[in-house]
């Protein structure tokens, strides 16, 4: 069984360029996290998303940042304008079911993003 | 006040030694429990959940929940070099939350031969 799936491993864009990350969930898994980890800091929860629904963004800047999960294809999540803040590790998490089974969560390798 | 704190360590024992990591937290919405272990440049791997108060143990570790006293703490019997790397504790509440973890920051782990 596949683990969760990032692409690309490492991004580096410059000022002002859009970043985009995308998330393949385990098989079987319907629902998706976003978290970044910024240097010497913990990881922070973004944004958690079903197919075609957003269930809770509490988490995501109000300006730039976007994500989305299709009914089809993988989880995206978009940073526009990047700035050099940004630069941090984005990890997407999958989980097997609603209700209590959402704390158990399996996260991918993660997306580096370098900002120059 | 954090939510959740996390003693960052460094923390390094010798082969062999128990490890004990802990985490305090201050939401008592929290209900569930984990413990995940990241090793350098990768992602985290969820190691325990539980939601109960008291002890799960599972091989060589054992995760222990106190909800009266806000405390949970991961216990590492007979630890090996490669346990080396940061573990990091997560929470969760109950209700629409049930899908945002709240992390610790992390304590670093090096167990030398």
């Amino acid at each position: 069984n596949a683990g969760v799936m990032q692409n690309p491993r490492h991004l580096v864009r410059r000022r002002g360029q859009e970043a985009r990350l995308r998330c393949s969930p385990m098989k079987g898994h319907s629902h998706v996290y976003w978290y970044r980890q910024l240097p010497e800091e913990g990881l922070k929860f973004m944004v958690y998303l079903q197919k075609e629904n957003i269930i809770d963004e509490s988490g995501m800047p109000k300006e730039r940042f976007s994500a989305e999960f299709p009914k089809e294809g993988p989880s995206i999540l978009r940073i526009q304008q990047v700035v050099r803040g940004d630069s941090a590790a984005y990890f997407c998490a999958s989980s097997p079911q609603y209700g209590t089974g959402s704390y158990e969560q399996y996260f991918g390798p993660g997306t580096r993003l370098t900002v120059t | 006040q954090k939510e959740v704190e996390q003693d960052p360590g460094p923390l390094s024992v010798p082969e062999g030694a128990i490890v004990s990591l802990n985490c305090t937290y201050s939401n008592s919405a929290f209900q569930y429990f984990m413990w995940y272990r990241q090793y350098s440049r990768k992602g985290p791997e969820l190691l325990m959940y539980t939601y109960s108060s008291g002890n799960k143990e599972d091989g060589r570790f054992t995760a222990q929940v106190d909800k009266s006293s806000k405390y949970i703490s991961l216990f590492i019997r007979d630890s090996q070099p490669s346990d080396s790397a940061t573990y990091l504790c997560a929470m969760s509440a109950f209700g629409t939350s049930y899908g945002k973890l709240t992390f610790g920051q992390g304590t670093i782990l090096t167990v030398h031969p």
